[in-house]
């Protein structure tokens, strides 16, 4: 089926060690986001990209970096992972950046830093 | 300081009956408002939304009231059914560009 898709599903890392977290959408959208959701805190916005080419920060960006490899693909980059990182990572896609219309999330990257 | 505030982390609810979930909200320069649901494992899926213009959308099962003088809405499930057991989140945004703001969610469970 078409939609976001994100990988891996899972993840375990430990303090200090990187990675990154990969998503595709086959939407054609040109708008992409990343959340994390945590217990009693719902989803924050950590990066976004309105277009091919640009990237803005949200409201929680410390400790990452994205990319917007193509208009297809948006990429969450853990430098040096730390333990405040442990969360559940969303990536979404949205067609023109008009939150009105809604966004489609992906599945989600459950990811533990020890 | 969160903008969107779900008061009610759970609710659990008798299959049949009305689901009434909460949201609350602090700027009062949102101007569109949007119910999600998540089942475990899974990501968000839109609902339903709602603008600021209206008081109320339905679609179906699902209704969304929306009281601006008491920045306040609610979405109302009727009837309850098994399926539809599941995280709940509010979202908002300031219209158009802005991003979506999302509230902590609320755990519904409804049981036969």
């Amino acid at each position: 089926n078409a939609g976001v898709t994100q990988t891996p599903k899972f993840q375990v890392l430990k303090t200090g060690q990187s990675m990154t977290l990969q998503c595709a959408q086959d939407m054609n959208h040109n708008s992409m986001y990343w959340y994390r959701q945590d217990p009693g805190m719902g989803l924050r916005l950590i990066y976004y990209s309105a277009s091919e080419g640009t990237t803005d920060k949200g409201e929680v960006p410390n400790g990452y970096n994205v990319s917007r490899l193509n208009k297809r693909e948006f990429s969450l980059r853990l430098e040096s992972a730390a333990p405040s990182q442990t969360s559940v990572y969303f990536c979404a896609s949205s067609t023109d950046g008009n939150s009105n219309y809604g966004y489609t999330f992906g599945s989600g990257t459950r990811l533990t830093v020890v | 300081d969160q903008q969107v505030k779900q008061n009610s982390p759970s609710l659990s609810v008798q299959e049949g009956r009305i689901s009434i979930l909460n949201c609350d909200y602090t700027n009062s320069m949102f101007d569109y408002f949007l119910w999600y649901k998540k089942y475990p494992a899974e990501g968000p899926t839109f609902l339903i939304s709602i603008s600021s213009i209206k008081d109320k959308n339905e679609d179906g099962r699902f209704t969304v009231f929306l009281n601006k003088s008491a920045k306040h809405l609610s979405l109302h499930i009727v009837p309850s059914q098994p399926g539809d057991s599941a995280v709940y989140f509010c979202a908002a945004s300031g219209g158009g560009y802005n991003k979506l703001i999302f509230g902590a969610g609320t755990r519904l469970a409804v049981h036969p």
